[in-house]
């Protein structure tokens, strides 16, 4: 089945610093891939998504590129903000095997950024 | 710009009672989906409906069930509630099972308690 690996946190930045968040996945069809954010105590926020190859899906300053060869969509950031402290998910949902469009999370990355 | 709208919010119910959740999709969306999260878990699919029929079903119990009804609208029914069954269940929304617009928009979530 379709599974999504993600790096384990927390991770710990300075403000200011460079952010990378890696994200696997493995799937039998061709997915699309998203990245969502959950702050402390809401919901989940669609950050960014990419539905093929070579896509990069970007919002807010983060980044994200649809690899089809390595099977990966790593995120990325250029310069973190304390507010960006929060949880992120990278996710996938795979309609072209009949499965429906039911997302598969990975286990998140908690980041947390200190002045 | 509308989002999607749970309710309640937060529930605390003793073991073996039942509850109802609430979900109300985004204007125009007619596919609804259900997810539980577990205290440090990352999101698991539940159930989903597309034009008030079942278009997918994930790891939902047998306890449970849920329904859409004509205003798309959903509603997540929970009975002979167990402690294993505190969690975050986030109700997300899309325009189109099959279409090309695949995201998914989530709502903040009901916290339920099971004492």
């Amino acid at each position: 089945g379709d599974s999504v690996t993600q790096m384990e946190g927390p991770v710990t930045l300075s403000e200011e610093a460079f952010l990378t968040i890696n994200c696997t996945y493995t799937a039998t069809g061709y997915p699309s891939l998203f990245w969502y954010v959950q702050y402390p105590g809401e919901g989940l926020q669609l950050l960014l998504k990419a539905t093929k190859a070579d896509d990069k899906g970007s919002n807010k300053g983060f980044e994200a590129t649809y690899r089809k060869e390595t099977t990966s969509f790593h995120l990325e950031k250029g310069s973190v903000q304390v507010s960006d402290s929060a949880v992120y998910f990278c996710a996938l949902s795979d309609r072209t095997t009949g499965g429906g469009n039911k997302l598969t999370f990975g286990t998140g990355t908690q980041l947390k950024v200190e002045l | 710009a509308a989002g999607v709208i749970q309710s309640p919010r937060h529930l605390i119910k003793e073991k073996r009672e039942t509850a109802t959740l609430k979900c109300y999709p985004i204007p125009r969306h007619d596919t609804v989906y259900w997810y539980q999260q577990g205290p440090g878990q990352d999101p698991q699919f539940l159930i989903s409906f597309y034009e008030k029929m079942q278009s997918d079903k994930g790891s939902i119990p047998d306890r449970f069930s849920a329904q859409q009804f004509s205003d798309y609208h959903s509603e997540l029914n929970m009975s002979s509630l167990e402690l294993g069954d505190s969690a975050l269940y986030f109700c997300a929304s899309s325009l189109g099972f099959a279409g090309v617009t695949d995201t998914q928009y989530f709502g903040p979530g009901t916290r339920l308690t099971v004492l």
